[in-house]
């Protein structure tokens, strides 16, 4: 079965910095697109960017909202999927999923419960 | 990017009902599209990927159709616990998958 459980969330100053992780199972981590998908409160749902599988050699791509100051990586040693999140603003407070679509960039068939990210003076 | 369009933002419906909810995309996304429902407090669930195509484990009243630019998920006989917030997104070609704003599914 897969699992997916987000952690790190918390409560942030503007300009500074989280990590947020996802701890991965049930599946082979590395055959796997990662991606993290946010939600504001009250909100829709936004795609953050992913993580490309060992085939496509883990190569990342990024919303124009998030380029540059949040990066995506993976430790396939410990099934963990993490993002780096930088300069933190307002705007980026929300909850962080975890989420998988499998082999390839599909429907997003598994989801984390999600982790609060609050950037607030 | 392709914006999609979700009408509509709300809809109040009763137990048994047939409802459609309508998705739209700025561009031809072919069947690249998939519908989520959301409950409050929850990840979302996938229901529909490929425009048609029923996830596992999901009732056969829900159901998608359309290609294109225009989709649809309809839902056959509302359940109390369908009721809820449903989001559409596409994945086609490439970068930055988007979804679209949802529909909220209340009950009359």
């Amino acid at each position: 079965e897969v699992q997916l459980v987000e952690s790190g969330g918390g409560l942030v100053q503007p300009g500074g910095s989280l990590r947020l992780s996802c701890a991965a199972s049930g599946f082979t981590f590395s055959d796997y697109y990662m991606d993290w998908v946010r939600q504001a409160p009250g909100k829709g749902l936004e795609w953050v960017g992913h993580t490309r599988n060992k085939g496509s050699v883990y190569t990342t791509e990024y919303a124009a909202s998030v380029k540059g100051r949040f990066t995506i990586s993976r430790d396939v040693s410990k099934n963990s999927l993490s993002l780096q999140m930088n300069s933190l603003k307002i705007e980026d407070t929300a909850v962080y999923y975890c989420v998988t679509s499998g082999y390839e960039s599909s429907a997003y068939s598994w989801w984390g419960q999600g982790t609060l990210v609050t950037v607030s003076s | 990017d392709i914006q999609m369009t979700q009408s509509p933002s709300s809809l109040s419906a009763s137990v048994g009902d047939r409802v459609t909810l309508t998705c739209r995309a700025s561009q031809s996304i072919s069947n690249y599209l998939n519908w989520y429902q959301q409950k409050a407090g929850k990840a979302p669930k996938l229901l529909i990927y490929a425009a048609s195509s029923l996830q596992s484990g999901v009732p056969s009243r829900f159901s998608g159709s359309g290609s294109g630019t225009d989709f649809t998920l309809t839902i056959n006989s509302l359940q109390p616990e369908d009721f809820a917030t449903y989001y559409c997104q596409q994945s086609y070609s490439t970068p930055p998958w988007t979804f679209g704003r949802g529909t909220k599914l209340e009950i009359k």
